[in-house]
């Protein structure tokens, strides 16, 4: 079964500071990938995906991510914080689980909590 | 473009009552999600549905049943209210069967049962 990893629960960043939001997938063949971004009592908003090509994606609100097949591997990156980005960052992998059509939903990670001090 | 809705935004039940959540979304998606969200658990699928008329289980199915009889809408029932199920729910949709295209998600519905 498909899994993700999101090994830091909390995160404390200072405002200007680079940040890396770890993820570690599981999965038999090519995952998709995502970063969803979810402000205090919000929903989900993607900040990025991956399925093919290019590893280095880049996503809004500055941010990027990189796959790393060898370590399984999907860290999101942004190289300056701002205090609004202060949220939990989930990571999901998207495949064929349930029902082989492609129409399954998605697999989540437990979310990282990011703290922006000032 | 209201993009995906869902009513109501708070409840609170009591052990054994029932109750249905309201997802609707104005993007003609074919596919639409209900998750679960717990502190510490992330999001886990409840039910989700590739069209109108269709449904499927997910992750965490017990306690929950779904109805999709529009396109536009996905209904989640709680026919009996359990303290577990204490939750923020989402709804999702997504317009593409590759797993790959995006899910929209709504504002969230937070349930408390007493």
């Amino acid at each position: 079964a498909q899994s993700v990893t999101q090994p830091d629960i909390h995160i404390t960043v200072s405002e200007g500071a680079s940040l890396e939001l770890r993820c570690n997938y599981s999965y038999g063949a090519t995952p998709y990938l995502f970063w969803y971004v979810q402000s205090p009592g919000q929903g989900l908003q993607l900040l990025l995906k991956y399925f093919s090509g290019d590893t280095l994606v880049q996503g809004i609100k500055g941010f990027e991510a990189e796959f790393k097949r060898s370590q399984s591997s999907f860290n999101l990156r942004k190289p300056s914080v701002h205090w609004s980005d202060a949220a939990e960052y989930f990571c999901a992998v998207g495949a064929e689980k349930y029902s082989g059509g492609g129409a399954d939903g998605l697999t989540f990670g437990k979310g990282t909590h990011l703290i922006i001090q000032p | 473009n209201a993009g995906v809705t869902q009513t109501p935004k708070f409840r609170v039940l009591k052990t054994g009552q029932s109750m249905t959540l309201l997802c609707a979304q104005d993007m003609n998606h074919e596919y639409m999600y209900w998750y679960r969200q717990d502190p510490g658990m992330g999001l886990r699928l409840i039910h989700y549905s590739v069209g109108e008329g269709t449904t499927a289980k997910g992750e965490v199915p017990d306690g929950y049943n779904v109805s999709r009889l529009k396109k536009q809408n996905f209904l989640l029932g709680l026919e009996s209210a359990a303290p577990s199920q204490t939750s923020v729910y989402f709804c999702a949709s997504r317009g593409g069967q590759l797993a790959v295209v995006e899910q929209f998600f709504g504002p969230g519905t937070r349930l408390t049962v007493l």
